[in-house]
């Protein structure tokens, strides 16, 4: 199985912030990355696939980079909606696995 | 849009099926993968398996043969089997729409239902 570990599994950070979180996969998985934002009671939601493409809907501030094995979502400028926690997932090859999660919450 | 609610027990005996259902609204359902995704308390996402409409599955092998997941055309719906459950199946579980075409994500998800096991 590959085994996707991100970092740090929590952060907190203020408004206005640019945030980063990383994802690393055990063995390559080409682009075949994809990023979650999560809310409690909440669907999750997709925000980015294939290493670095926009879901339709989702705000421009957020943008995903990385190939092979190491990957990185960006908020550019955290805003009050964006405290989550926020997956990644591998689609490369079954069993589909996820990143452990990064909560980020209010400094 | 395409929508999709889950529904079913929320309390299951050890040792029983723990039986799920997600309907589909807004769109086909005779067109992408569905599949079952929980998250036990406190605990990262578990993806379990997913079905094409036409009965092609991928399941987790973890779960060995303990996960079936059928599709009811007719009634829009799909569907998830576990047997032989214990405590560590508790867990909220989410149904969701596979997007190949979207690099193997998830692109749409129901709002996730807890499921307990316990006598």
């Amino acid at each position: 199985d590959i085994q996707m570990t991100q970092s740090p599994s929590s952060l907190s950070a203020s408004v206005g912030d640019r945030v980063t979180i990383t994802c690393r996969a055990s063995q390559s998985i080409s682009s075949y990355l994809n990023w979650y934002q999560h809310k409690p009671g909440k669907a999750p939601k997709l925000l980015i696939f294939a290493a670095s493409s926009l879901q339709s809907g989702v705000p421009l501030r957020f943008s995903g980079s990385g190939s092979g094995t190491d990957f990185t979502l960006t908020i550019s400028a955290l805003q009050p909606e964006d405290f989550a926690t926020y997956y990644c997932q591998q689609g490369f090859s079954s069993p589909l696995t996820f990143g452990g999660g990064t909560k980020v919450e209010i400094k | 849009q395409v929508q999709l609610q889950e529904s079913g027990p929320g309390l299951v005996k050890p040792s029983e099926t723990l039986s799920l259902t997600c309907t589909v609204s807004g769109g086909s359902i005779s067109t992408f993968y569905w599949g079952w995704i929980r998250q036990p308390p406190g605990k990262g996402l578990e993806w379990l398996g997913h079905m094409f409409y036409t009965g092609t599955t991928n399941y987790n092998p973890s779960l060995k043969s303990r996960v079936s997941i059928f599709v009811d055309t007719a009634k829009s719906q799909f569907s998830l089997e576990l047997t032989s459950v214990t405590a560590a199946d508790t867990a909220v579980y989410y149904c969701a729409r596979f997007n190949e075409n979207l690099r193997d994500a998830f692109d749409i998800w129901g709002q996730g239902t807890l499921v307990t096991v316990s006598a």
